[in-house]
């Protein structure tokens, strides 16, 4: 069966300092992943999606950016942290090209983010 | 720009009773909308969905009705148990979005089901 994990689970970083979440996917080819965020009062936003290997597609300007360097590992970073970075970031996969991807999205359990 | 708008932060309901969560859109490009369910330290999970040709859609204690011309859709249970408490999230996507699980949600409502 297939399975996500993501970690961690909550993080406490300074404003400048660096990030790194990572997001890998098992028991699964090829899934389309993607990074959501939900910032506090907001609904879950689309930050990032991969549908392959070295393939980023962006959805808003944001001081962040996303690597996908496996075919099932998703990651996400910032050089440098702001406040408004904080929020409740989730990774998730679907199948690629179902009819029912959106019955098919699987979310990680999340990694909560303060910037302090 | 909150195109999906979840107004009630919380519901609180007796054992037994209907819980009827509510959702408000405005991108008339919307056709397909779902509800997912999300415990603590847990991801979300999928719930119900329904597209845009339907104005209601059952799955056992879970009917969601939709509304396109007041651009609202409703997530009702009955009836209610306390297992169903959790933060429920609604979603919607655009034709073209959908296969890439390009979702825009609501900010959540928590429901308490009390026994």
């Amino acid at each position: 069966s297939q399975t996500i994990h993501q970690w961690p689970a909550t993080l406490v970083q300074p404003v400048g300092s660096p990030l790194s979440l990572e997001c890998t996917v098992e028991g699964t080819s090829n899934p389309n992943l993607y990074w959501y965020r939900q910032a506090a009062g907001r609904g879950l936003q689309l930050l990032f999606y991969s549908v392959g290997i070295g393939q980023i597609s962006s959805e808003v300007p944001q001081n962040l950016s996303a690597s996908r360097p496996q075919d099932r590992q998703f990651i996400l970073s910032s050089k440098k942290l702001l406040l408004s970075d904080s929020g409740f970031y989730l990774c998730a996969w679907s199948v690629w090209q179902s009819l029912a991807t959106n019955e098919k999205l699987f979310f990680g359990s999340g990694t909560q983010l303060s910037v302090l | 720009d909150q195109q999906v708008k979840q107004n009630s932060p919380s519901l609180s309901v007796q054992e037994g009773r209907i819980s009827i969560l509510n959702c408000d859109y405005t991108n008339s490009m919307f056709d397909y909308f779902l509800w997912y369910k999300k415990y603590p330290a847990e991801g979300p999970t999928f719930l119900i969905s329904i597209s845009s040709i339907k104005d209601k859609n059952e799955d056992g204690r879970f009917t969601v009705f939709l509304n396109k011309s007041a651009k609202h859709l409703s997530l009702h249970i009955v009836p209610s148990q306390p297992g169903d408490s959790a933060v429920y999230f609604c979603a919607a996507s655009t034709p073209g979005g959908t296969s890439y699980g390009k979702l825009t949600f609501g900010q959540g409502t928590i429901l308490t089901v009390h026994p």
